[in-house]
């Protein structure tokens, strides 16, 4: 079956830190991946995406995710979070025409 | 360029009565999608448009929940009757073509008492 899992609910780091957030994926061929941040109240905004190519996607806010084919794995990495950055964070992957979350990370971020 | 509009924010029902929810996607975005997103959980898409026309609505609970676009730009989704367990946010969202970038609209917050 196709899903996407985040095997972390809640995640802690405090500023300044570093942060990696886990995705891993569960499809027959290489899936187009997103990572999606999701503020209270705000709908969901794209950090970055992977269609093909380098497999180090930079995106938005200085977020960066590395897709491992052999680990079907799509990490999403920061090297300093700031307080800002605390939020949801939802991977995704496009299979088709249908865009399928994980359940989502919580981030928050210690002073 | 203004973004995926949606009404209203927040809406409190309780069981058995209907709402409706309504989206106005960015200008010239041919797909329109309405997402559920249950609280703890990612967002579970209901219904895709490709202009006027249906795309998918596999997992649209089509005894309680309809949803249109007529003229290929607004679009309404409702629910009759509602359910304790559609409490929910409902997220639209809207891209220029399908596999183009989805861009979200701020959701409306539904508790059904």
């Amino acid at each position: 079956a196709q899903s996407v899992t985040q095997p972390d609910i809640h995640i802690t780091v405090s500023e300044g830190a570093s942060l990696e957030l886990r995705c891993n994926y569960s499809y027959g061929a290489t899936p187009y991946l997103f990572w999606y941040v999701q503020s209270p109240g705000q709908g969901l905004q794209l950090l970055l995406k992977y269609f093909s190519g380098d497999t180090l996607v930079q995106g938005i806010k200085g977020f960066e995710a590395e897709f491992k084919r052999s680990q079907s794995s799509f990490n999403l990495r920061k090297p300093s979070v700031h307080w800002s950055d605390a939020a949801e964070y939802f991977c995704a992957f496009l299979a088709g025409n249908m865009l399928t979350f994980g359940g989502g990370t919580r981030l928050m971020v210690k002073p | 360029e203004a973004g995926v509009a949606q009404s209203p924010r927040y809406k409190i029902i309780e069981k058995r009565q209907s709402v409706a929810f309504w989206c106005n996607p960015i200008s010239g975005h041919a797909t329109l999608y309405w997402y559920q997103q249950i609280l703890g959980q990612g967002p579970k898409l209901l219904i895709q448009f490709q202009n006027n026309g249906v795309v998918d609505d596999s997992q649209l609970p089509k005894d309680r929940f309809s949803a249109e676009r007529l003229k290929g730009v607004d679009s309404t989704l409702k629910i009759q009757p509602a359910k304790l367990e559609d409490s929910a946010v409902y997220l639209c969202a809207s891209s220029r073509e399908i596999y183009n970038e989805q861009f979200f609209g701020p959701g409306t917050r539904l508790t059904v008492l």
